[in-house]
């Protein structure tokens, strides 16, 4: 089992629609939680942190549930740059300190 | 912003030849990390770097080595290209605190002919 799960997709949403995308992790001992968006052939970004009561950054929410052990991303009213891969990244303070991520998962906004 | 880049974007060399693909970042993190990914495939982590003179492989086994002898620059190097060294390898950095992210700079992009 990977340390960190995501659905692959794609994901193919019309324009304006609410689009959510789920991830678990298996470290119950994992401390930070980040979003990141990766576009074709480009590196990563972050798209925003993960705190323990849930944040907004616009169009989007993020949510962490320590107790089933996953986090959310919900986009809304999505536009066609969201087209991209969203990948979840978890990281454990052990002595290796290292960032897990998952695969990631595609979205596509159609118009 | 982060303030981390990676020389060259693209390099297209033959088999055999010595590669350095340089990684410098400004923002005095001492976590530098070198991931390997290849198109439509998920991230690799290749190397990583806790601080200068410390230098460890990561989950996917790779030929090329890394230094650090300073805490910005983190290069990596490949003796002899091989076209299954053909790949793009993304440089990325943190300071290490809880809740801090990494950044990533832009990638290089290899091909081995």
């Amino acid at each position: 089992r990977k340390e960190v799960e995501q659905d692959p997709g794609p994901f193919n949403v019309p324009e304006g629609a609410t689009v959510a995308f789920n991830c678990t992790y298996s470290n119950s001992a994992s401390q930070s939680f980040f979003w990141y968006r990766q576009d074709c052939r480009k590196e990563p970004k972050l798209l925003m942190s993960v705190y323990s009561s849930g944040n907004e950054d616009g169009r989007f929410t993020a949510q962490l549930n320590r107790a089933s052990q996953y986090i959310s991303l919900l986009i809304r009213d999505s536009k066609l740059s969201d087209s991209a891969t969203y990948l979840c990244v978890v990281n454990v303070p052990s002595g290796t300190y290292k960032y897990i991520f998952g695969t990631g998962t595609r979205l596509k906004v159609l118009a | 912003e982060a303030d981390i880049y990676q020389t060259p974007r693209y390099l297209v060399i033959g088999t055999g030849k010595k590669i350095t693909l340089e990684c410098s970042q400004t923002m005095g993190h001492d976590k530098m990390y070198w991931y390997q990914q290849d198109p439509g495939m998920e991230l690799h982590l290749i190397h990583y770097s806790y601080g200068v003179n410390s230098t460890e492989k990561g989950d996917l086994s790779s030929e090329s080595t890394v230094s650090r002898i300073r805490t910005e620059h983190f290069p990596l190097t490949l003796e002899s290209a091989r076209p299954s060294h053909t790949s793009q390898y993304l440089c990325a950095s943190s300071d290490g605190r809880l809740n801090q992210p990494q950044h990533f700079g832009d990638g290089t992009r290899l091909s081995i002919l």
